[in-house]
């Protein structure tokens, strides 16, 4: 079973229609979640860090948030250069601290 | 852009043979990862660093070493390269063991 799972796969939506993108985690003992992009044929791009429930994080039109056991990333009137996966990583306290990743969900911004 | 670069970009070889990845950072970052993505995987942990001479296994380490004799440097052999190591091979750096920065990638191509 994964400890972190990111939904939907895949996403697909036309310029300026906002959505959200989801990132749950089972394990108890959150130390930090990361969200990041990817662009084909490169490596994943650093977004956010949230350490707490509450917290928010904005960059341009995304907006991330934490609660106790999921984090949506909010994507406000996309563009077409928002198209991309983005990934989800968790550090649980318990443990080795090294950070789990989802496996991430492809977003396509149709002009 | 954090200062990573991976060697080779690309690289085919024949089953059997050994390969020899190497990542490179001018960031004095003390935590060193090797990472492979496949479609329907995501990312995997194959080793990480966490210090010159000290790594450890990740979740998909079978076929795999590692060494850091130096703290810029952080490479991984696949002693004798199967097809199901047919990957592309992400290397990322943490300076705290938290936000991860990522490379640009090697594909490996092994037949």
């Amino acid at each position: 079973e994964d400890q972190v799972t990111q939904s939907p796969e895949a996403l697909r939506l036309q310029e300026g229609e906002s959505s959200s993108l989801n990132c749950s985690y089972t394990v108890s003992g959150l130390r930090g979640l990361f969200w990041y992009r990817q662009d084909p044929g490169k490596g994943p791009e650093f977004l956010f860090t949230l350490y707490s429930a509450g917290e928010e994080k904005e960059k341009e039109r995304l907006k991330a948030t934490l609660t106790k056991k999921e984090s949506f990333l909010h994507i406000t009137a996309p563009k077409p250069e928002d198209s991309a996966t983005y990934l989800c990583a968790v550090q649980f306290s318990g443990g080795s601290y090294i950070p789990t990743f989802g496996r991430g969900t492809s977003l396509i911004v149709h002009p | 852009d954090a200062g990573i670069t991976q060697s080779p970009r690309h690289k085919v070889t024949e089953t059997g043979t050994p390969v020899t990845l190497r990542c490179h950072q001018t960031e004095n970052h003390r935590y060193m990862y090797w990472y492979r993505q496949d479609p329907g995987h995501g990312l995997r942990l194959i080793h990480y660093s966490y210090g010159v001479k000290d790594t450890d296994k990740g979740e998909v380490s079978d076929g795999y070493s590692v060494s850091r004799s130096k703290t810029e440097d952080f490479l991984l052999t696949l002693e004798s390269a199967t097809s199901s190591q047919t990957s592309v091979y992400f290397c990322a750096i943490s300076e705290a063991g938290e936000t991860q920065y990522f490379g640009p990638g090697t594909r490996l191509l092994v037949l």
